[in-house]
């Protein structure tokens, strides 16, 4: 998974807590992403980093915040969890504008 | 009409078969095309990047890009159990740091 970790690889939590996701890198690459995969939707962008502090909105950034405080990681926050962002979570790295890896994912469950 | 489309499938064929496998576009400013495979439960896998129109070939995997027409194939000779997985294919602007995805095709090859 080129040198991408995440934590916790999977979580069940209550409606209405907040849950951070962590995304880690070995690579020094200077652009990172999250991701939501969903049946019927694919992969859709929640929020990118391209450069320490420094992030950007994507398509379903909506109940979500992320942070960048050391290029290594990368972290996403969902504020107050709800049941449709029951999802699993890629992180995705890239060196520059060229193709992206993924992390192996976190499987998040909000009852 | 959705930026990327890809037939989700399934795709079931017998082993050694030649697999083909497409997607379509709507941005003519789509410069940049990805396949990835991704095997349950796991992120997804860079196999081919190609950069505008033409074929890369890769092993048993070819990836073909018609610009003029909108359309992406990948093709998969000589097709393996170990092929079964969901292919992905993805695309960005020149310039963009941001990757579409279509839904993938879930293939299965059969012993």
């Amino acid at each position: 998974d080129a040198g991408i970790t995440q934590s916790p690889r999977h979580k069940v939590t209550e409606t209405g807590t907040p849950v951070t996701l962590r995304c880690h890198q070995t690579e020094n690459h200077r652009y990172m992403y999250w991701y939501r995969q969903d049946p019927g939707h694919g992969l859709r962008l929640i929020h990118y980093s391209y450069g320490v502090k420094d992030t950007d909105k994507g398509e379903v950034s909506d109940g979500y915040s992320v942070s960048r405080s050391k290029t290594e990681d990368f972290l996403l926050t969902l504020e107050s969890a709800t049941s449709s962002q029951t999802s699993v979570y890629f992180c995705a790295i890239s060196q520059g504008l060229y193709e992206q890896y993924f992390g192996p994912g976190t499987r998040l469950t909000v009852t | 009409q959705k930026e990327v489309e890809q037939d989700p499938g399934p795709l079931s064929v017998p082993e050694g078969a030649i697999v083909s496998l497409n997607c379509t576009y709507s941005n003519s400013a789509f410069q940049y095309f990805m396949w990835y495979r991704q095997y349950s439960r796991k992120g997804p896998e860079l196999l081919m990047y190609t950069y505008s129109s033409g074929n890369k070939e890769d092993g048993r995997f070819t990836a073909q890009v018609d610009k003029s027409s909108k359309y992406i194939s990948l093709f998969i000779r000589d097709s393996q159990p170990s092929d079964s997985a969901t292919y992905l294919c993805a695309m960005r602007e020149g310039g963009s740091e941001k990757l579409v995805f279509g839904k993938g095709t879930k293939l299965t090859v059969n012993p």
